[in-house]
């Protein structure tokens, strides 16, 4: 079954660096997006892209943020200068409209835990 | 108000129990329900969905919405310890974003 998947699976840096969360989402998939989630908080979204180009993002998503889908398979999330408070499991989802049930289905990727010290 | 409300838990039942996690949202617009799992540590796995007021069922699970009253229940019969997780509920509408309760963990006990 096609799945979504997310590298790495843990990435440790330190405040300042720049770090780039990798997602490969379903193959056939045109919707993208990145959400997040702070150990013992809810999932909250970030941004989503189609056609090259962000839809849609909250005000989590700001200047030290970029997404890039860099070749015709893999879509990353960039973190320019971490701070201590990116520290949060980031969630990679990818979705197609199902003309079956006319819904947009996301599928999420299994995560990639940021730690920022 | 949140744009989603969910009950935190957590809840325990002993196994073979019926279960009912419940959201209740304030968003019109929302047009689908979805209903997520999440393990410790892992993604959100996409367990159900509906998009109309009534039920929908599949095997041991029975998604409900009622749009009138804004309130969304996943319900869990013959529960299982392999049912143990946080149940997510997510409203949508078309393909925006999702916008996630902060979902009620549940413990099935054997």
């Amino acid at each position: 079954e096609p799945e979504v998947t997310q590298t790495p699976s843990h990435q440790v840096t330190q405040m300042g660096q720049e770090v780039i969360l990798r997602c490969v989402p379903i193959s056939n998939h045109l919707y993208f997006y990145w959400y997040r989630q702070i150990l013992g908080q809810k999932v909250e979204f970030l941004v989503s892209f189609y056609n090259n180009e962000i839809s849609e993002k909250s005000e989590i998503f700001d200047d030290q943020f970029s997404v890039e889908r860099p070749d015709g398979s893999n879509f990353t999330l960039k973190i320019r200068s971490t701070k201590l408070e990116d520290s949060a499991m980031y969630f990679c989802a990818s979705s197609e409209f199902d003309p079956g049930t006319g819904l947009y289905e996301q599928y999420f990727g299994p995560g990639t835990r940021l730690t920022v010290t | 108000q949140k744009e989603v409300e969910q009950d935190p838990g957590p809840l325990s039942v002993p196994e073979g129990a019926i279960v009912s996690l419940n959201c209740t949202y304030s968003n019109s617009a929302f047009q689908y329900f979805m209903w997520y799992r999440q393990y410790s540590r892992k993604g959100p796995e996409l367990l159900m969905y509906t998009y109309s007021s009534g039920n929908k069922e599949d095997g041991r699970f029975t998604a409900q919405v009622d749009k009138s009253s804004k309130y969304i229940s996943l319900f869990i019969r013959d529960s299982q310890p392999s049912d143990s997780a946080t149940y997510l509920c997510a409203p949508g509408e078309g393909r925006r974003a999702l916008t996630f309760g902060s979902g009620t963990r549940l413990q099935v006990q054997p």
